[in-house]
């Protein structure tokens, strides 16, 4: 079955990196997703990464990708106190469609 | 970007009720919605699957007599929560999606609380 878990918090200083794991179980997967969550609100898409990719980087965010782990990871650099809120990774799987598997979520706190 | 709404975003009932949360696609056709149940601190939890003009496919343990899903128009799918009770008290999420694409697009949740 498909299972995906991640850490439960991160405490962060404001302009250092932060680093946000996930592991998930499925070697199937297609697409594997990062969304952040603020307090009281839906999610947003942040970025995503392809299977056969290793590394993607869009401005302050990293995904890195280890398939043979399975283990995926999300760095925010310069980290801001607007990123504080709960990260969550997805993983798509082949013969699904769309649906998705969400992690437990990271809820990161960004201190100044 | 794509948009989806939800309405309303916080809801009372008392326990017997029925409660409606509608879901919108604001800037595009949305040939796929999805229903999540959030419990506090804890993750995402598919509820249904629904198509535009077709049947919802509900996930295993979702009873879909008392999760009543509708998706008449290509920009609006509703979940109808009968008979509610306490514990169906939860952040509901909605997602959409258009067609051609695997991205899903979530509204901003309604937060339901059953007395």
């Amino acid at each position: 079955g498909e299972d995906v878990e991640q850490s439960l918090f991160l405490s962060v200083r404001e302009g250092d990196s932060s680093v946000i794991n996930c592991t998930y179980t499925d070697s199937s997967s297609t697409y594997l997703y990062w969304y952040k969550q603020e307090p009281g609100a839906g999610l947003q898409l942040l970025t995503y990464i392809f299977s056969n990719m290793d590394i993607k980087q869009d401005q302050r965010l990293t995904v890195l990708l280890n398939k043979k782990d399975k283990h995926l990871s999300l760095r925010i650099a310069d980290t801001q106190t607007g990123d504080s809120a709960i990260y969550f990774c997805a993983e798509r799987t082949a013969g699904t469609a769309s649906k998705l598997t969400f992690g437990t979520g990271t809820r990161l706190q960004v201190t100044l | 970007g794509a948009v989806v709404s939800q309405h309303p975003s916080r809801v009372i009932c008392k326990s017997g009720t029925s409660v409606k949360i509608e879901c919108r696609s604001l800037d595009f056709q949305a040939t796929t919605m999805f229903w999540y149940r959030q419990f506090p601190k804890k993750s995402l939890m598919l509820m249904a699957t629904s198509n535009e003009g077709s049947k919802a496919t509900y996930e295993q343990g979702v009873e879909k007599d008392k999760f009543l899903i509708n998706h008449a128009s290509l920009t609006l799918s509703t979940l109808t929560v009968t008979s509610a009770h306490p514990e169906d008290s939860s952040f509901y999420i909605c997602s959409a999606q258009g067609p051609n694409t695997d991205t899903q697009y979530f509204g901003p949740g309604t937060r339901l609380t059953v007395l």
